[in-house]
């Protein structure tokens, strides 16, 4: 198995450009996780999506942010427009289905920069 | 709401010394998972153990140990003869009911070990 893939490994964009983050989970995976990583408030929760349908978005910072998961095979968050505060490494991580006594896998993760 | 405390930021110790990493968490739900991810300088989170809350023997894994003790609300990894590949960000993370779902991550212990 490929295991979670995400693209681009790196992405450097200016201030007020729109960006987008790409995740394919593991095949067979009902869960799919966006998480983010800064040096000021560590590994966090974004958003994440049971079957492709969003179950808690409540880690999402603010309306520039925005996730979908049209089918059970990709998945993209989008930052619209960005800020320099939103420069940080985005993970992505997918874990099988509920009742599966399993860990969640995690991609190489997009680092972001927003000059 | 669940929490998890890493309270030791950094720790540098000599190869070949044991390193303790400690972990405590909180939560209300009876049934929970434990986890620790290794990052690397490469930046990748790897997994190292899950742990559910009915069970709370010890492990060990070659160099690797974990301690989970309820009573104290801690589950803690131990490297014994530390090496120079040890060195990297070490988070402890809890996910309740099934453990495949959000995870909560503490805010991580950065290792290295001096050659």
């Amino acid at each position: 198995d490929a295991g979670v893939i995400q693209s681009p490994r790196h992405e450097v964009t200016e201030m007020g450009q729109e960006v987008t983050l790409r995740c394919k989970p593991i095949s067979g995976h009902d869960y799919l996780f966006w998480y983010r990583q800064t040096m000021m408030r560590g590994l966090e929760l974004l958003i994440y999506f049971n079957n492709n349908v969003p179950i808690d978005d409540s880690g999402m910072p603010e309306d520039r942010f925005s996730a979908k998961m049209p089918n059970a095979s990709f998945s993209t968050l989008k930052i619209q427009p960005s800020e320099p505060r939103d420069s940080a490494v985005y993970f992505c991580a997918s874990s099988p289905r509920q009742g599966s006594y399993t860990e969640a896998f995690f991609g190489q993760g997009t680092r972001l920069t927003v000059v | 709401a669940q929490k998890v405390t890493q309270a030791q930021t950094e720790i540098s110790v000599v190869e070949k010394e044991d390193v303790t990493l400690d972990c405590v968490y909180e939560t209300r739900d009876t049934t929970y998972y434990l986890f620790w991810y290794k990052q690397p300088p490469s930046g990748e989170l790897v997994f190292l153990i899950r742990r559910n809350s009915f069970d709370e023997q010890n492990e060990i894994s070659g160099r690797y140990s974990w301690n989970f003790q309820k009573s104290t609300s801690s589950f803690n990894f131990t490297i014994t003869a530390s090496q120079v590949v040890d060195s990297a960000v070490y988070f402890c993370a809890l996910s309740v009911n099934f453990g495949n779902e959000k995870l909560t991550f503490g805010t991580g212990t950065r290792l290295t070990i001096i050659p």
